[in-house]
């Protein structure tokens, strides 16, 4: 079965503190995606990154950097620098090949104090 | 921008009553969603359409029905509101082959 495991309830780090975000996650499948969306206070949430299972490079955006190790099932997000306006529930999400239908995990809630 | 509208913020509903919560959205999406949010549980599907007039069932679909008329809106409808369907109702939409999900703000709704 399928499932996204974020073990950390809530992180609290002070600004411009790195901090990490953990995501496990398990499926059968070969091909999959694996997404990270952030959720501030208004409620919506907001795409970050979508990766593909076949694709094991890291990426940087700005602050935002994402780890994908399929030899470990994981994808965990660190923040660089963290800010007051990172201050959110943070989603990690699977979701298998050819469908759109998302898994999600439990959510982190981060809160950057200044 | 891609805009998935919700039509209530808030809702307050009475136990047996039937409740209807609209989703709309404005970029021709194939494929909408339902989502329910809880404390500690994360996001959870209650029901999926790729195309009009077609659904699936999604992880938590007991309680509730769907329809959708039109390719741009998707409503949710709880039959007879209990109060363990008090929670956070989330809309998204996609284009299909597998991008991103654009979301709505939410419903909260409080079944008393």
């Amino acid at each position: 079965a399928q499932k996204v495991t974020q073990a950390q309830t809530e992180i609290s780090v002070v600004e411009k503190e790195d901090v990490t975000l953990d995501c496990v996650y398990e499926t059968r499948d070969t091909t999959y995606y694996l997404f990270w969306y952030k959720q501030p206070p208004s409620g919506e949430l907001v795409f970050l990154i979508r990766r593909n299972s076949f694709d094991e490079q890291n990426e940087i955006s700005g602050r935002y950097s994402w780890n994908f190790q399929k030899s470990t099932s994981s994808f965990n997000f660190t923040i660089t620098a963290s800010q007051v306006v990172d201050s959110a529930v943070y989603f990690c999400a699977l979701s298998e090949y050819n469908t759109d239908k998302l898994i999600f995990g439990t959510g982190t809630r981060l809160q950057v104090f200044p | 921008d891609v805009k998935v509208t919700q039509s209530s913020r808030y809702l307050v509903k009475r136990t047996g009553e039937k409740v209807f919560l609209e989703c709309v959205q404005d970029m021709d999406h194939e494929n909408m969603f339902w989502y329910r949010q809880d404390p500690g549980l994360g996001l959870r599907l209650i029901y999926f359409s790729y195309d009009v007039k077609m659904k699936e069932k999604g992880d938590i679909p007991e309680g509730y029905s769907v329809s959708r008329e039109k390719k741009e809106r998707f409503s949710l409808i709880l039959e007879s509101a209990s109060t363990n369907q008090t929670s956070m109702y989330l809309c998204a939409s996609s284009p299909g082959g597998v991008t991103e999900a654009f979301f709505g703000q939410g419903t909260r709704l409080t079944v008393v």
